[in-house]
């Protein structure tokens, strides 16, 4: 069973560009998260989305984030314009929905650097 | 505010020499807590749950613990193969957003 993958596995960009990162979750999860790591600190919740629905978007640092998951498979996030202070390891995670399963399985990461 | 706390923030171990990575959490109404292995350009990648206090989980060498306000992620004679970092991760109450630590980068010399 394929595993989460993500893509790019690396994007350097200048400040003010925009840049799209894409997890695909493991087929048939329904729960997608999206999390960042900075450099030096731990990972951190950015959103949730349930099939097509974002469940909880509380973790989106500022409206330069936007995240979306049509149909309910793959999911984006988009950095528009990026800064500086965005750069880091974006992971994405996919899990059943199922109430009694709570593990969430990672994807390898995007690292981003803003310069 | 639910904390994670993790140490050492960093382990180096010779081949076979066994020692104990430590996960210390502040939270209200624990549910569960997550170990993770994270390699170098990897995500991280699910070890064990634990559940309550008293609990115990195995894997070939490594042996997670857990009280009510800690747990231990016990490495048995590591190879060089166990560095990794560690990362320790809480859910708490209601919430299925793991609340996660900094990691512990074990790296274990032949």
């Amino acid at each position: 069973e394929a595993g989460v993958t993500q893509f790019p596995s690396h994007s350097v960009i200048e400040k003010g560009q925009t840049v799209t990162l894409r997890c695909d979750p493991i087929s048939g999860h329904d729960n997608l998260y999206w999390y960042r790591r900075v450099m030096g600190k731990e990972i951190k919740f950015l959103l949730h989305f349930v099939k097509e629905s974002k469940q909880d978007e509380s973790g989106m640092p500022n409206n330069r984030f936007l995240a979306e998951r049509t149909g309910g498979t793959y999911s984006t996030l988009k950095v528009q314009p990026a800064e500086l202070e965005d750069s880091g390891v974006y992971f994405c995670a996919s899990s059943p929905l199922v109430s009694s399963q709570e593990t969430q399985y990672f994807g390898p990461g995007t690292r981003l650097l803003v310069l | 505010e639910d904390q994670v706390t993790q140490s050492p923030e960093a382990l180096r171990l010779q081949e076979g020499e066994s020692s104990s990575l430590n996960c210390s959490y502040t939270v209200s109404g624990l549910r569960g807590l997550f170990w993770y292995r994270q390699d170098p350009g990897k995500g991280p990648e699910f070890l064990f749950t634990l559940y309550s206090a008293g609990e115990e989980k195995e894997k070939e060498r490594l042996k997670a613990t857990l009280t009510k306000k800690e747990s231990f992620l016990h490495i048995t004679a590591p190879k060089p193969e166990d560095s990794a970092t560690y990362l320790c991760a809480v859910l708490t109450g209601g919430s299925y957003i793991p609340t996660f630590g900094r990691g512990t980068s074990l790296i274990v010399h032949p």
